[in-house]
């Protein structure tokens, strides 16, 4: 069975700081894709990025840069020179192939990021 | 293009009444999903088709019943609302891993 494990429930930073999430998932297939989404306070899921099993390269968009490493199961996000308009709950999810579970979504816990100014 | 739409936004319930949540896509996506979410618990799968007439359950099923008539609608019903079904709920959609999510229903049974 797939399980994703976000450790950290609340993080909280200061405005123009580095803050990692991390991201912890098990699975048993060897295709499967991993994702990151935003909550913010207005409750909508926010899609930031998906990864398939493959593609281990890391990624940046901007202030978000994403580290992928299967040796450890471990897809960790990490947010450059922090905002305030970052504040939100971030979601880790897993997916694994269609053929092993339609392709179901496997959220961990959340993390509860607050930027104060 | 609407994406996918749930109604209602929000929704009090009285113990034991029952009610349908709507979810409706014009993506023409054949896999939708529900899903609630709770403080401390991320968002749990409840059911969801992989095709109309073709429905399963999640990881949390109890209490709920879901039907799909068509690509387009899958709605979640409760037949006999408890408190511990107060949850916010999702309907999504998706295909080739790209999943796309509704603004959720907050639901609270008192």
């Amino acid at each position: 069975a797939q399980k994703v494990t976000q450790a950290q429930t609340e993080i909280s930073v200061v405005e123009k700081e580095d803050v990692t999430l991390d991201c912890v998932y098990e699975t048993r297939d060897t295709t499967y894709y991993l994702f990151w989404y935003k909550q913010p306070p207005s409750g909508e899921l926010v899609f930031l990025i998906r990864r398939n099993s493959f593609d281990e390269q890391n990624e940046i968009s901007g202030r978000y840069s994403w580290n992928f490493q299967k040796s450890t199961s471990s897809f960790n996000f990490t947010i450059t020179a922090s905002q305030v308009v970052d504040s939100a709950v971030y979601f880790c999810a897993l997916s694994e192939a269609w053929e092993t579970s339609g392709s179901r979504l496997t959220f961990g816990e959340g993390t509860q990021l607050t930027v104060n100014p | 293009n609407a994406g996918v739409t749930q109604t209602p936004k929000f929704q009090v319930l009285k113990t034991g009444q029952s009610m349908t949540l709507q979810c409706a896509q014009d993506m023409n996506h054949e896999y939708m999903s529900w899903y609630r979410q709770d403080p401390g618990m991320g968002l749990r799968l409840i059911h969801y088709s992989v095709g109309a007439g073709i429905t399963d359950q999640g990881e949390v099923p109890n209490g709920y019943n879901v039907s799909r008539s068509t690509t387009e609608d899958f709605p979640l019903r409760l037949l006999s609302a408890a408190p511990s079904q107060t949850s916010v709920y999702f309907c999504a959609t998706h295909r080739a891993y790209g999943y796309t999510f509704g603004s959720g229903t907050r639901l609270t049974v008192v």
